[in-house]
């Protein structure tokens, strides 16, 4: 059964801190996505991460891809109160299906 | 572009009626996903299809739903009778590679 285990699944954090969120997954596929979700709103895609060692950044946001660990991590610097958010992140499993991590729910207060 | 389109936006309907989703993909994707997303479970996908062709439909959740894409640009999603516990926030999603374009969804309240 494919699983994607994401901790910590709800996240305070003050402006201007560093922290990271974890992304646990179990196939093989070493194709990770990383995506961004508003309260009521649709989900926005962050990072597509296709191979070991994979590097993106936008902004605040770091994603990185260890596929011998099945690891992934979203590492935020210096937060700012725009990016609390719902982040996801989703394995695909040898197929085009993508499953998805549970969330992790992120508040920035000021 | 665009963007995913999805129809209607907000359904209220009552226990027992048929509810119709509607789903317009991103010109030239060629493949298109259905998700359900709750509080309690979370994202699931439905069902999905690639160049109009059903490939994976294990995560219907039972015979009164079905899905339908008729063409490149359409996808219906049925839910036949409803049922206070198919209320949730349906996602479209389509790619063209790698990557999913989530359109905005539908909120669906069934009581």
């Amino acid at each position: 059964e494919l699983k994607v285990e994401q901790n910590p699944l709800f996240l305070s954090m003050q402006e201007g801190k560093n922290y990271t969120i974890y992304c646990n997954y179990s196939t093989t596929s070493d194709r990770l996505y990383w995506y961004r979700q508003d309260p009521g709103k649709s989900l926005e895609s962050l990072f597509v991460l296709l191979s070991n060692g994979a590097v993106k950044q936008e902004g605040r946001l770091m994603a990185s891809l260890d596929t011998k660990a099945r690891l992934s991590t979203l590492h935020i610097t210096a937060a700012v109160h725009d990016l609390s958010a719902t982040y996801f992140c989703a394995d695909q499993g040898g197929s085009e299906k993508l499953v998805f991590g549970k969330g992790t729910k992120l508040t920035v207060n000021p | 572009d665009a963007g995913v389109i999805q129809s209607p936006r907000h359904e209220v309907t009552e226990m027992g009626q048929e509810v119709t989703l509607r789903c317009k993909p991103i010109s030239g994707h060629n493949s298109l996903f259905w998700y359900r997303q709750t509080m309690m479970r979370g994202l699931e996908l439905l069902i999905y299809f690639n160049n109009n062709v059903p490939i994976d439909d294990s995560g219907m959740p039972e015979d009164r739903f079905s899905a339908k894409m008729p063409n490149a640009s359409f996808s219906t999603l049925k839910i036949q009778p409803s049922e206070p516990r198919d209320s949730a926030v349906y996602f479209c999603a389509t790619s063209h590679g790698y990557e999913q374009y989530f359109g905005p969804g539908t909120r669906l309240t069934v009581t």
